[in-house]
């Protein structure tokens, strides 16, 4: 199955900033996704990142906030804007494969 | 609004017995269902999925779906202390761009 590298795997950021979460497939993969899993509590999906079209965010996300791109079958990135302490959790992308999902290994982000 | 129904646990069970895992889904359009395992400060891995009414047997693993009912679970036999996870239900909504809901999950702790 793929195997997906996600970067970075922890970080500290300072309220207001933003970070880029960036996420590698070892092979192509048609959709990628964006999960949200704050601590202690199940998985939220954030958006559906497709290649060469605007990824579709689920209701409470929206573009300004959590801007993503997927230039092709094996790349995607999700950027968190303007975070404030909310943000704090850990952020996970998934490929689609042909028997479910494979995750890439998380993000945890604290915001201070 | 399309959910994933868990009982939380935990759930303790002592090393070699048949740990049994439930969860019930809202949506009776879904064809997928899912069950992930994720250890503490990991992200989910797939452990098995079903599609069609009845049990499919992996190994240690028995998923039992009932489209009927509206019901999936997860039997893990001779269960074994590197078992204990909590243990996420997932289902791919009727319609979806192949998303999936998760559940709360189930945390598992198996007793030596």
């Amino acid at each position: 199955s793929a195997v997906i590298s996600q970067k970075p795997s922890r970080d500290i950021c300072q309220r207001g900033t933003s970070l880029t979460i960036q996420c590698q497939v070892d092979s192509q993969v048609t959709m990628m996704f964006w999960y949200r899993q704050q601590p202690g509590q199940s998985l939220t999906l954030i958006a559906t990142a497709n290649q060469g079209s605007e990824a579709t965010y689920e209701s409470g996300f929206v573009i300004d906030k959590f801007p993503i791109s997927r230039p092709n079958l094996t790349f995607s990135t999700l950027t968190v804007s303007n975070m404030s302490p909310e943000d704090s959790s850990i952020y996970l992308c998934a490929g689609q494969t042909h028997y479910g999902y494979t995750f890439g290994s998380g993000t945890r982000l604290t915001v201070v | 609004q399309k959910e994933v129904e868990q009982n939380s646990g935990p759930l303790s069970v002592p090393e070699g017995a048949i740990a049994s895992l439930n969860c019930t889904y809202s949506d009776r359009g879904s064809q997928s269902f899912f069950w992930y395992r994720q250890y503490s400060g990991k992200s989910p891995e797939l452990i098995m999925f079903i599609y069609s009414n009845g049990d499919k047997e992996d190994g240690r693993f028995t998923a039992q779906l009932n489209k009927a009912s509206q019901y999936v679970s997860l039997l893990i036999r001779d269960s074994q202390p590197s078992d204990s996870a909590t243990y996420l239900c997932a289902f791919s909504p009727g319609g979806s761009q192949g998303n999936l809901i998760f559940g709360k999950g189930t945390k598992l702790s198996v007793k030596p």
